[in-house]
């Protein structure tokens, strides 16, 4: 399966400021995924990222909050703006491989 | 749209006992269904998959049958180990991206 390295893995920031999360891919995909996880729940979709293209974002979710950058093939970053407590989440980068979707070990945020 | 329902825990079990975890889903066609464990304080890991009708996927001694007739895939494991002590998840493959159950938090118990 492919192999995801998320940066950073934890971070505590002041609201108000902004953190922009990194993933990077051993391998070529054509779409990466933007998770979130709130303490204690399931693992809602963000938005898709295609290389070339601006992401698609689910419902929800806005670009000018979390815009996000797909260079190339094998890196995104997602990037969380104007934080507030309330985003205090984990995050999780994933892509789709030939065993399923593999996923980066996640950014753990807390805003203050 | 797609959507995964869970039986949402907690459950607590002893050391050898039988676990069984339901999942149903909504979805249109004949998605990919999956399983993903998190540990404590670790990252999300696929444990089985089944990508089509009847299809039973299995790992580490967990099984899950694709039952399209009851649009479910439940997950079993016949004796359960303390390391078995997880947030499991249900999720469901529609289009090219994953649709999630809330997820179930398991305590095995020596």
């Amino acid at each position: 399966s492919a192999v995801i390295s998320q940066k950073p893995s934890r971070d505590i920031c002041q609201r108000g400021t902004s953190l922009t999360i990194q993933c990077q891919v051993d391998s070529q995909v054509t779409m990466m995924f933007w998770y979130r996880q709130q303490p204690g729940q399931s693992l809602t979709l963000i938005a898709t990222a295609n290389q070339g293209s601006e992401a698609t974002y689910e419902s929800g979710f806005v670009i000018d909050k979390f815009p996000i950058s797909r260079p190339n093939l094998t890196f995104s970053t997602l990037t969380v703006s104007n934080m507030s407590p309330e985003d205090s989440s984990i995050y999780l980068c994933s892509v789709e491989d030939n065993y399923g979707y593999t996923f980066g070990s996640g950014t753990r945020l807390t805003v203050v | 749209g797609d959507s995964v329902t869970q039986m949402e825990g907690p459950v607590t079990l002893s050391e050898e006992a039988f676990l069984t975890i339901n999942c149903t889903y909504t979805a249109t066609g004949y998605p990919s269904l999956f399983w993903y464990v998190q540990y404590p304080g670790e990252g999300l890991q696929l444990l089985l998959k089944a990508t089509k009708a009847d299809d039973k996927g299995s790992n580490k001694g967990f099984e899950a049958t694709y039952r399209k007739e009851t649009t479910s895939f439940h997950l079993e494991k016949g004796s359960v180990q303390v390391s078995d002590s997880a947030v499991y998840f249900c999720a469901l493959r529609g289009d090219y991206k994953l649709s999630f159950g809330a997820g179930t938090t398991v305590t095995v118990r020596a």
